[in-house]
């Protein structure tokens, strides 16, 4: 079964420090990967996909993620942290289950930027 | 270009009422799918609808019914409303392509409480 999992369900950082929020998947074949990040009372909006074309994967806001098969991680990096990317972000993986491709969700990681 | 819409955005019921929770998507998509959120446990799906005319169960189904009225609706019953239903209500759709990294694409989200 694929599934993944987030470490640390909540992570703070200071203005303009590094951001690393961690996932880390299962799966018997080749995972595609997803983050999205969810902005407070809002939907939940796609940052990047892997999808197996290249393992460094850039996406909106500034935001990218390496797929290590080694490691079976797809951690989410950002440079500098803006007060505009405080967040939950959820990691995903996309299967192919039944008559459709269905996503299984981390658990969510719940993103401080401090001032 | 609305993408995927939810109404209502608020519910509140007490044990025992039924409602529908309804969603559109203006993109063409085939697939459309029903989430719930629960703090700390990241979405869950509970239906999904591969293409018109066709629906099937995901994750956590019990207590919940869906319809896909046609291609663009897809709406979500509960008919007996319990405690244990509260929750924030995501509808996703995506193209469908099963062959491909198929990206969902999310609504805004129904937040119902059961009393």
């Amino acid at each position: 079964a694929q599934s993944v999992t987030q470490l640390g369900s909540h992570v703070s950082v200071s203005e303009g420090a590094l951001v690393l929020l961690r996932c880390n998947y299962s799966s018997s074949v080749p995972p595609y990967l997803f983050w999205y990040v969810q902005y407070p009372n809002q939907g939940l909006q796609l940052l990047l996909k892997y999808t197996s074309a290249a393992t460094l994967v850039k996406g909106i806001n500034g935001f990218e993620a390496e797929f290590k098969k080694s490691e079976t991680s797809f951690h989410l990096t950002k440079p500098s942290a803006h007060m505009s990317d405080a967040a939950e972000y959820f990691c995903a993986v996309s299967r192919l289950r039944g008559s459709a491709r269905q996503l299984t969700f981390g658990s969510g990681t719940q993103l401080t930027v401090l001032p | 270009n609305a993408g995927v819409t939810q109404t209502p955005k608020f519910q509140v019921l007490k044990t025992g009422q039924s409602m529908t929770l309804q969603c559109a998507q203006d993109m063409n998509h085939n697939s459309m799918y029903w989430y719930r959120q629960d703090p700390g446990m990241g979405l869950r799906l509970i239906y999904y609808s591969a293409s018109e005319g066709t629906t099937d169960k995901g994750e956590v189904p019990n207590g919940y019914n869906v319809s896909r009225l046609n291609k663009r609706e897809f709406s979500l019953r509960l008919e007996s409303a319990a405690p244990s239903q509260t929750s924030v209500y995501f509808c996703a759709s995506s193209v469908g392509d099963r062959g491909s990294t198929d990206t969902q694409y999310f609504g805004p989200g129904t937040r119902l409480t059961v009393l």
